[in-house]
């Protein structure tokens, strides 16, 4: 059974900070790899999608990475600024019908 | 365009009542799925839909979910007998054939007394 895990859990940066966002799977086997944001109260907005024979993806200030073999994935964010401020969580998704499995999620805050 | 649509955005109900759960996916979305969001499980697949075949149901928790999919468009997820365990957020989204993405709906935060 597939579990993905994120650490850390909770973190909290000053303006301007480059941060990491860590992502953990058990099973190797997948399809696809996204990270999501979640605003309080809000639905999911998907960041980056990286397919399982991609190493990276990059949009604006974010980079995602993926290394299937060690079954991990990084978000990173440069520069960050307080409107990054929200939940991210990472997915999973098998071949097929590409049901996800999300991570237990990450909550960012920035301060001004 | 407009993207995935939720109703109600929140429902308090009582124990034991029947709820229904609207979603309404982009248009020409063909694949359609449901999660759960709550405080002890975090976010976990429900069922998914794909055009008109049959949908995969492995993730529904008890027979008291259901859900359907009339004309490969709105989706409605039916929970019968509502127990406090089943307050949660439950989120929808929708997906274009042969892509990747998933878009989410707002989600409808169900809370059952």
């Amino acid at each position: 059974k597939q579990e993905v895990t994120q650490i850390p859990a909770a973190l909290s940066v000053p303006e301007g900070e480059n941060l990491v966002l860590n992502c953990s799977f058990t099973d190797s086997a997948i399809y696809n790899l996204q990270w999501f944001r979640q605003d309080p109260g809000k639905g999911l907005t998907s960041l980056l999608l990286i397919q399982s024979s991609q190493r990276e993806q990059t949009s604006g200030r974010l980079n995602a990475s993926l290394d299937k073999s060690s079954g991990r994935s990084t978000l990173y964010i440069a520069a960050s600024q307080p409107g990054d401020s929200a939940t991210y969580l990472c997915a999973v998704g098998r071949t097929g019908f590409q049901k996800l499995v999300f991570g237990t999620g990450t909550r960012l805050l920035v301060s001004p | 365009g407009a993207g995935v649509s939720q109703s109600p955005s929140n429902k308090v109900t009582e124990k034991g009542k029947d709820v229904e759960l609207r979603c309404d996916p982009i248009s020409g979305h063909t694949a359609l799925y449901w999660y759960r969001q709550s405080l002890g499980q975090g976010l976990e697949f429900l069922i998914y839909f794909q055009g008109n075949s049959a949908p995969d149901k492995s993730g529904l928790p008890s027979d008291r979910f259901s859900a359907e999919r009339t004309g490969g468009s709105v989706s409605t997820l039916t929970i019968q007998r509502t127990q406090q365990e089943d307050s949660a957020v439950y989120l929808c989204a929708s997906r274009k054939d042969s892509t990747d993405t998933q878009y989410f709906g707002p989600g409808t935060r169900l809370t059952v007394l």
